[in-house]
């Protein structure tokens, strides 16, 4: 069974970059039908989608964020990261990394997640 | 970007009612709307996957309906461990996004 990690340090201070990295286990991450996003929980908050990125190396962000993060992909690695730069306290949150099940166009279904990392903005 | 809005934001209900969350998306998204269950300290976990396919080692007592714009989570004969928050997530149109969540408590 597919397993996901998230990994990173857990304080950032304000104005610098954010980053983790997602390491996928029990699979390999360039298997056909699936590619890999990030997805973030404030705490006590709902979930806000980050981006996605196909193992090609393709990606797509959210409007909201798209100027300050870049997602990436390691495949020798089986690993994928997210940056996230000039952070601020409101980027405070839990991160997870997600497998997503591709149905083609836009559409996809994250079928697997880590177990997220919390990520503190503070100085 | 498409809205979700769920209802009702919080529900206490007694072990084995019924309990039903909508989910109503601001426009149409066909049948791209997934149902994830989210207990505290713990990631989501997918419950429903477009609108109404069921998910291997989920309880039966989940399902899902609805198409378009108008969506349903039904939880048949609610048990203490369904006590959680679930979301409502569209893929059907970039960025994707989720409901505000609907928080279940257990009377």
């Amino acid at each position: 069974q597919v397993q996901l990690q998230e990994s990173g340090p857990g304080l950032v201070k304000p104005s610098q970059t954010l980053s983790l990295t997602c390491t996928v286990s029990g699979g390999s991450i360039s298997s056909g039908s699936y590619y890999w996003s990030w997805i973030r929980q404030p705490a006590g908050k709902g979930l806000e989608w980050i981006g996605r990125i196909y193992t090609s190396g393709s990606t797509n962000y959210n409007p909201s964020l798209k100027s300050r993060v870049t997602i990436s992909v390691d495949t020798s690695k089986n690993q994928f990261s997210l940056k996230l730069s000039s952070v601020t306290a409101a980027d405070t949150a839990v991160y997870y990394c997600a497998r997503v099940l591709d149905y083609g166009g836009n559409s996809g279904v994250s079928d697997y997640w880590g177990q997220g990392t919390l990520v503190t903005v503070s100085s | 970007e498409i809205v979700l809005t769920q209802s009702p934001d919080f529900q206490s209900v007694t072990p084995k009612e019924k309990v039903t969350i909508t989910c109503r998306a601001s426009q149409s998204i066909g049948s791209s709307l997934h149902w994830y269950q989210q207990k505290p300290d713990q990631s989501p976990k997918l419950l429903i996957k477009y609108a109404s396919q069921s998910i291997s080692g989920v309880p039966s007592r989940f399902s899902g309906s609805g198409s378009g714009t108008d969506f349903t989570l039904t939880i048949n004969s609610l048990e203490a461990e369904d006590a959680a928050t679930y979301y409502c997530h569209q893929s059907s149109s970039l960025p994707w996004t989720f409901g505000q969540g609907t928080k279940v408590e257990i009377k």
